[in-house]
């Protein structure tokens, strides 16, 4: 079965340095997101891109946070400047399609802002 | 506001028991779902639903869309289904709105 793959699947930073988050999603899959997930709190959106561009962002997605995805495969989460409150399970996901379709979810990227 | 409410917070049973967790969404949301997650962390994918009812091995989920409610059952539970079991609501544009989750214990 097609799986959805995220590396690192744990990574320590110092506060303030810049981490990329990288993801594979499933081929023929058109709609990327990423999502969080802090400690003991519920999974929260950050983006969905769609086309090459930015579908839709939450408030939490700000400036330090962009995405990309620089070669068709690879999808990659940016934060430039971290800070200890980006500690999180960071999840990336793929769909065919809006609304109806199902999600594939990876296996996370542990991050740690020490 | 898209908002997804899930109930309860935890559930205990004993290997054997039917087991609903119930999920209740706002006006907006179009489709429903059902998701797992484990201890390590990793989010599996169980139901989308969008209208009536779906079956996968032990587990079956529902949806009401006039009441705007939904429900996981998993007939003869064991211990390997203890996880947290998440309702998510996708509304017009395709992100997810999450519920906090039922952690759900199987004792032997």
């Amino acid at each position: 079965e097609p799986e959805v793959t995220q590396t690192p699947s744990h990574q320590v930073t110092q506060m303030g340095q810049e981490v990329i988050l990288r993801c594979v999603p499933i081929s023929n899959h058109l709609y990327f997101y990423w999502y969080r997930q802090i400690l003991g709190q519920k999974v929260e959106f950050l983006v969905s891109f769609y086309n090459n561009e930015i579908s839709e962002k939450s408030e939490i997605f700000d400036d330090q946070f962009s995405v990309e995805r620089p070669d068709g495969s690879n999808f990659t989460l940016k934060i430039r400047s971290t800070k200890l409150e980006d500690s999180a399970m960071y999840f990336c996901a793929s769909t065919r399609g809006q609304s109806n379709y199902g999600y594939t979810f990876g296996s996370g990227t542990r991050l740690t802002v020490v | 506001k898209n908002e997804v409410e899930q109930s309860p917070q935890n559930l205990t049973a004993q290997e054997g028991e039917f087991i609903t967790i119930n999920c209740s969404y706002s006006v907006g949301i179009s489709a429903l779902h059902w998701l797992q997650q484990h201890p390590g962390g990793g989010i599996v994918s169980l139901f989308m639903l969008s209208s009536g009812k779906k079956k996968h091995g032990r587990l079956i989920a529902t949806i009401n869309i006039q009441e705007k409610h939904s429900s996981l059952h998993i007939t003869a539970s064991h211990p390997r289904d203890s996880a947290v079991y998440i309702c998510a609501g996708a509304a017009s544009g395709s992100r997810l709105t999450f519920g906090e989750g039922t952690q759900l214990t199987v004792n032997p």
